[in-house]
């Protein structure tokens, strides 16, 4: 059974900070991975999807690198900004990506 | 504003009513997903629908009926639910029958309170 640990659980940084958040995941037979932000709530919004074929993803001020053979995935926030506040999480799809599985999410404080 | 358009927002029930989440997209995907989410929890997948056929069910209890009457539109029958069936209830949509590599496109969800 797939599980999918992210940490930091809760990170607190201060306007401009660059930042790492971390995902693993225990089997590495996925068809890809994927990065959502949850603002309190709402639903998910998608920020990154990264093939299992594909070692990373940029996105705006998002980069997301996959290293499937160790089970690791990390979303990189280059000048963080008070607006990126939000729960990331981490989601690895199998059957087809059709079958999602999440982390527990990090929460994410940017202070101004 | 998001893709996917889910109604009500809020939902309070009794035990031993029945009610019905409906979920609608017009973006031409071809699979729809529902989604429970527990307060501080994560997502758990449901039930997947693929050209409007079932094609995952997550040993989900049968007092979660879903139903795909077409492409656009996703329903979630309700009846005889418990108090742990409170949560946020999320639906979603990806292109093609079998998601892949193709993001899923989530609705701001249903927050069911059961009394």
């Amino acid at each position: 059974k797939q599980e999918v640990t992210q940490i930091p659980a809760a990170l607190s940084v201060p306007e401009g900070e660059n930042l790492v958040l971390n995902c693993s995941f225990t089997d590495s037979a996925i068809y890809n991975l994927q990065w959502f932000r949850q603002d309190p709530g709402k639903g998910l919004t998608s920020l990154l999807l990264i093939q299992s074929s594909q070692r990373e993803q940029t996105s705006g001020r998002l980069n997301a690198s996959l290293d499937k053979s160790s089970g690791r995935s990390t979303l990189y926030i280059a000048a963080s900004q008070p607006g990126d506040s939000a729960t990331y999480l981490c989601a690895v799809g199998g059957e087809y990506g059709n079958k999602l599985v999440f982390g527990a999410g990090t929460i994410l404080r940017v202070k101004s | 504003d998001t893709e996917v358009t889910q109604t009500p927002k809020h939902l309070v029930m009794g035990m031993t009513n029945k009610k019905s989440l409906k979920c609608e997209q017009h973006m031409g995907h071809r699979a729809m997903y529902w989604y429970k989410q527990k307060a501080k929890k994560p997502p758990e997948l449901m039930f997947v629908y693929s050209y409007e056929k079932l094609s995952i069910n997550e040993s989900v209890p049968s007092r979660f009926s879903p139903e795909c009457p077409n492409s656009s539109l996703l329903n979630l029958h309700l009846h005889a639910l418990q108090p742990e069936d409170s949560a946020l209830y999320l639906c979603a949509s990806s292109q093609g029958a079998e998601a892949r590599n193709q993001p899923q496109h989530f609705g701001d969800g249903t927050r069911l309170s059961i009394l």
